[in-house]
């Protein structure tokens, strides 16, 4: 089993549609995670961290379910830029080191 | 400006030539990370590092090899020995004690090309 999975997509959504994606990690013991967006052949670039009690930030919401291991991300009210592949990251390591692992990436198309 | 600057952008490399990635950073973070993504790929980790003069090998070090000598430095080489070494390499770093919720910051990415 892959230590983070994601569905790579693409997910085709109309302008204004509400998206969700989920992510799902293997190693219980992970201690935080993190949802990255990359444009096409670019580097990525943080998008939001995700907290135990869920977070949000404008249109976008992130979710942790420890139980089941997976962290999920909405995007409401799509916009024409949100366009991108989102990654989700799972930091593997505890409080001695660091070891962060990149899911395949979700791809998604919003259209006019 | 704090960053973390790959170099170059474009590298261009024949068969059986060793090449090396630079990456450096001015934001003082102990931890930093090689990965390699490729065309429709996710990132795949290839070293990494959490102090000076100590590093890590990821899930696909065959063929590439890292210094840490610097705080600021951890430059890529690929040998010889990678068969297969054209893709994006992507420098990361971040903090790496004590803190929660800590991002990596990528450098731009070097394309690497085997001619």
């Amino acid at each position: 089993r892959k230590e983070v999975e994601q569905d790579p997509g693409p997910f085709n959504v109309p302008e204004g549609a509400t998206v969700a994606f989920n992510c799902t990690y293997s190693n219980s013991a992970s201690q935080s995670f993190f949802w990255y967006r990359q444009d096409c052949r670019k580097e990525p670039k943080l998008l939001m961290s995700v907290y135990s009690s869920g977070n949000e930030d404008g249109r976008f919401t992130a979710q942790l379910n420890r139980a089941s291991q997976y962290i999920s991300l909405l995007i409401r009210d799509s916009k024409l830029s949100d366009s991108a592949t989102y990654l989700c990251v799972v930091n593997l390591g505890d409080t001695g080191f660091q070891k962060l692992v990149f899911g395949t990436g979700t791809r998604l198309l919003v259209s006019p | 400006d704090g960053g973390i600057t790959q170099s170059p952008k474009y590298l261009f490399r024949k068969e059986g030539q060793n090449v090396t990635l630079s990456c450096e950073q001015n934001l003082n973070h102990d931890a930093m990370y090689w990965y390699r993504q490729d065309p429709g790929q996710g990132l795949r980790l290839i070293y990494y590092s959490q102090i000076v003069n100590d590093f890590q090998k990821g899930d696909i070090a065959e063929g590439y090899s890292v210094s840490r000598e610097k705080k600021e430095s951890f430059p890529l080489t690929v040998t010889s020995a990678q068969k297969n070494p054209t893709a994006f390499y992507l420098c990361a770093s971040s903090i790496r004690l004590g803190a929660m919720n800590t991002e990596a910051f990528f450098g731009q990415g070097t394309r690497l090309t085997v001619v």
